[in-house]
Order: C-alpha cells, then sequence, then structure tokens
C-alpha cells in the first residue's frame, strides 16, 4: 500500500502557482520523497526528490517539513501542459528499491 | 537525461496470442528494470521486478508463468504476455534507474497500451 496521502484533485489558474500537498506521516528515516507526474497516456516523468532538505530544480521546488511528515510541490508558474496526475512517493533509499504509486492528485490547470 | 523507450507503443491482436514488450534503457546500464500495469482511471501497480542475469521478482497476485520477464542485458527487459486475453488489455510501463547515488531516480518508458480482441 501507498505510504502517503495526496488530495484527489485540485484546480489551478494558469501562471500562478500550483502547491500540491502530500501527506507521509510514517515516513522513516532512509526514506526520500519522490515526486512523479503522469500527462494522459504517457509514462510518469520525474520531477524531482528529496530527504530533509527543500530542493529546487527546472521543473519545480520541494518543501519537506522539519518533521518529515509531510511536503509540497510548488509549481511556481503553471501552464496548461501541467495539467497531470501528480505521485507523491516515499521509498526508501538505495539501487533497486520500488516506487509504489498511490492514487495521486489529479491537477487542472485553467485558463 | 537518463531516457528509457518501450516498444511498442500500442499492440492490438487476438485472443491467444503471446505479445512481447521491450524495455531499453538508452544511456546508462540498469541492472534492475520494472515493470506495471495501469488499468484505466487507476493508478500504476507493481506487477514484478526485473534483475539482470536473474529471475524476476513478482508481485504478489502476478502470475509469472503468465507475465514472462527476461533481463538478459544491461540494458534491455521484455516482458512477453503469454495467451493474451481480453482481460489482459492494459497499459503496460516499464521503469529503470541508472546506478550511481543511493538516491537515483527511477525514469519511465511512455508505455505500451495492449488491446486483445
Amino acid at each position: 500500500d501507498a505510504k502517503t496521502t495526496q488530495p484527489p484533485s485540485m484546480d489551478c489558474a494558469e501562471g500562478r502557482a500550483a502547491n500540491l500537498p502530500c501527506n507521509h506521516s510514517t515516513i522513516s528515516g532512509n526514506e526520500y520523497v519522490y515526486w512523479y507526474r503522469q500527462i494522459h497516456s504517457q509514462g510518469p516523468q520525474y520531477i524531482i526528490h528529496g530527504l530533509k532538505n527543500n530542493e529546487t530544480n527546472e521543473m519545480a521546488s520541494l518543501i519537506i517539513t522539519e518533521d518529515r511528515k509531510s511536503s509540497t510541490l510548488i509549481l511556481p508558474h503553471a501552464t496548461l501542459r501541467d495539467t497531470a496526475v501528480y505521485y507523491c512517493i516515499v521509498r526508501v533509499q538505495g539501487y533497486g528499491n520500488k516506487l509504489v504509486f498511490g492514487a495521486g492528485t489529479i491537477l487542472r490547470v485553467k485558463s | 537525461g537518463a531516457v528509457v523507450s518501450q516498444h511498442p507503443s500500442r499492440v492490438i491482436c487476438k485472443s491467444g496470442t503471446s505479445v512481447k514488450i521491450e524495455c531499453r534503457s538508452l544511456d546508462f546500464q540498469a541492472t534492475t528494470m520494472f515493470w506495471y500495469r495501469q488499468f484505466p482511471k487507476q493508478s500504476l501497480m507493481l506487477m514484478a521486478t526485473s534483475n539482470e542475469g536473474s529471475k524476476a521478482t513478482y508481485e504478489q497476485g502476478v502470475e509469472k508463468d503468465k507475465f514472462l520477464i527476461n533481463h538478459a542485458s544491461l540494458t534491455l527487459s521484455t516482458l512477453t504476455v503469454t495467451s493474451a486475453h481480453p482481460e489482459d488489455s492494459s497499459f503496460y510501463i516499464c521503469s529503470a534507474e541508472g546506478q550511481g547515488s543511493l538516491s537515483q531516480p527511477q525514469h519511465f518508458g511512455d508505455g505500451t497500451r495492449l488491446s486483445i480482441l
């Protein structure tokens, strides 16, 4: 079973920041938080991951609370092409460890 | 960035046919690849972990004789759906990760949509 909880859906206005929350209250010390997204009829796309520090890359920012029980994925300027299902996944560090997908959040970016 | 290629992207075939799907890591070596299945309006379900040079590890409820996995090289894993039936129609997706730091992300192929008539 997935170890994360996400809202089933969210709407965001185009050009605004999209903030997607994720609860992972049972996360272990050796588990990373990964975010992927899946656009309709495509394979999941890696976005970002982190352990305990906030992370930023060209796609998004990841804010992890100090107790690591929750995190937020931030898309700073959402576009229509960001409409997708976003998955928050916790995964034990180390090569070959599997990803377990939950239901994710359907993000709809609207003009 | 890391690229995973999956082929074919779409297959339509008759019931009873066996179908082979290929998953390749194009710019890195992957001793471990993963196979997922996704039904409409559902999330991805892990089917099996493919290990180069050894037997695959199947998730509970996945028939290993039905879904044959071969990982013959560091860049190629294949999934064969044997004697496919309409209930096997689904979106099959593979993933792979390069060896490196402990937190390497997995990268996914674009999936294979299998339709059994």
